[in-house]
């Protein structure tokens, strides 16, 4: 069955430090791929999307992501965390070009002072 | 602005009672979806449509059904509430006609089924 992996639930990281949360995604042909992440008890918010072209997607909030085919990944990175990132990340992939999207799991990242 | 708003924010219900969660984008999008999200398994897509008077099961529609009147609103029903529907309650909407567009979500609704 097509699906997505984060494989880390949680993460912690200091003020400062760099960042990557990890996302992998089991199809066949090349998704369309999507990072979003929800502020708690809000709603989620489009950080970045990768449809095609660049491989190296730049986001808001100083965000980027690099699609890696062979891999079947797309990992989130920072270069430096910021304490209002703390927040839960979701991967999210469109598998068959239907506008539906599979979700992973979830990576809750804490940032510490 | 154009948005997509969700109510009631907070619902506490009984077994067995029909509830319906109400969804309204102002975007004009022609796709509209309901995810439930749990911990440990991000959020899950419930029905989905692609315009007036289509409607289609995702992955986890057994005891909840939806109708597509308008353009506008999606409302997502539970037909005779259980526990294990206590969840909380995304819809999203996005462009048909965008391919490269993303989804855009409501705030959620909070549901507590007893």
């Amino acid at each position: 069955a097509q699906s997505v992996t984060q494989p880390d639930i949680h993460i912690t990281v200091s003020e400062g430090a760099s960042l990557e949360l990890r996302c992998n995604y089991s199809y066949g042909a090349t998704p369309y791929l999507f990072w979003y992440v929800q502020s708690p008890g809000q709603g989620l918010q489009l950080l970045l999307k990768y449809f095609s072209g660049d491989t190296l997607v730049q986001g808001i909030k100083g965000f980027e992501a690099e699609f890696k085919r062979s891999q079947s990944s797309f990992n989130l990175r920072k270069p430096s965390v910021h304490w209002s990132d703390a927040a839960e990340y979701f991967c999210a992939v469109d598998m068959d070009s239907s506008y539906k999207l599979i979700f992973g799991s979830g990576t809750r990242l804490l940032v510490r002072p | 602005d154009a948005e997509i708003t969700q109510s009631p924010r907070h619902k506490i219900t009984e077994t067995g009672r029909q509830v319906t969660l109400a969804c309204h984008q102002t975007w004009n999008h022609n796709n509209m979806f309901w995810y439930r999200q749990d911990l440990g398994h991000g959020l899950r897509l419930i029905h989905y449509s692609y315009g007036v008077q289509d409607t289609n099961k995702g992955e986890v529609s057994d005891g909840y059904s939806v109708s597509r009147s308008n353009t506008e609103d999606l409302p997502l029903t539970l037909e005779s509430a259980a526990s294990s529907q206590t969840s909380v309650y995304f819809c999203a909407s996005s462009d048909l006609f965008k391919r490269t567009d993303t989804q855009y979500f409501g705030p959620g609704t909070r549901l507590t089924v007893l």
